[in-house]
């Protein structure tokens, strides 16, 4: 099974603040590399697929990079609504396999 | 509007049995593979099960193989999780999510029902 770390497991920010989570594959995924959003209660929301491409309605704010086996999500400038836990997940090869979750806290 | 709504979660006992479904509308369900990814009580995402559009292919986590059985019925829209011998591990909320064209490859879940809550206590 493909092994998916997320760092850091949790942080906390401002409004304004520029946030990065990372993500790293145990082998190569090529870009089958997702990022979701979910906030307490709630079902996940599909964020960036694809690695890098922002999924129809998302704030552009939000941007993902990498490829291979390291990832990144971005989001350029925290909002209010952006406080919530964030999940990698792969869908290269089944099992498919999410990272542990980021929570992003604020500060 | 994609709407995806899950039943049939409730409290069982542990070796017994439950058959979730997922009633789909809004979008041509047998042209998506589906999935269901499961969520215990403060705990991370777990990736269940996979069924491609025609319900050919299915796919399973290893704690789960043998015991679950994904399946679909494209004539109602509905996919189901058909889970047997439950253990107390088991405890989750269930969601079903709408895949791409195939179970794995560059696509994301892009919805996801609500979930539904099985405990699996004596």
């Amino acid at each position: 099974d493909i092994q998916m770390t997320q760092s850091p497991s949790s942080l906390s920010a401002s409004v304004g603040d520029r946030v990065t989570i990372t993500c790293r594959a145990s082998r190569s995924i090529r870009s089958s590399l997702n990022w979701y959003q979910q906030k307490p209660g709630k079902a996940p929301k599909l964020l960036i697929y694809a690695a890098s491409s922002l999924q129809s309605g998302v704030p552009s704010r939000y941007s993902g990079s990498g490829s291979g086996t390291d990832f990144t999500l971005t989001i350029s400038s925290l909002q209010p609504e952006d406080f919530a836990t964030y999940f990698c997940q792969q869908s290269y090869s089944t099992p498919q396999t999410f990272g542990q979750g980021t929570r992003v806290e604020i500060k | 509007e994609v709407q995806l709504l899950e039943s049939g979660g409730g409290l069982v006992q542990p070796g017994g049995s439950l058959r979730l479904s997922c009633a789909a509308s809004g979008f041509t369900f047998s042209s998506y593979a589906m999935s269901w990814v499961r969520q215990a009580p403060g705990k991370g995402l777990e990736w269940v099960s996979g069924i491609t559009g025609s319900g050919g292919n299915t796919y399973y986590a290893d704690s789960v193989k043998g015991r679950f059985t994904i399946s679909r019925d494209n004539s109602k829209n509905t996919l189901y999780l058909q889970m047997n011998s439950l253990r107390a591990e088991d405890t989750a909320v269930f969601h079903c999510a709408k895949g791409g064209p195939t179970v794995f490859g560059a696509f994301g879940f892009d919805y996801w029902g609500q979930g539904a809550l099985v405990t699996v206590s004596s």
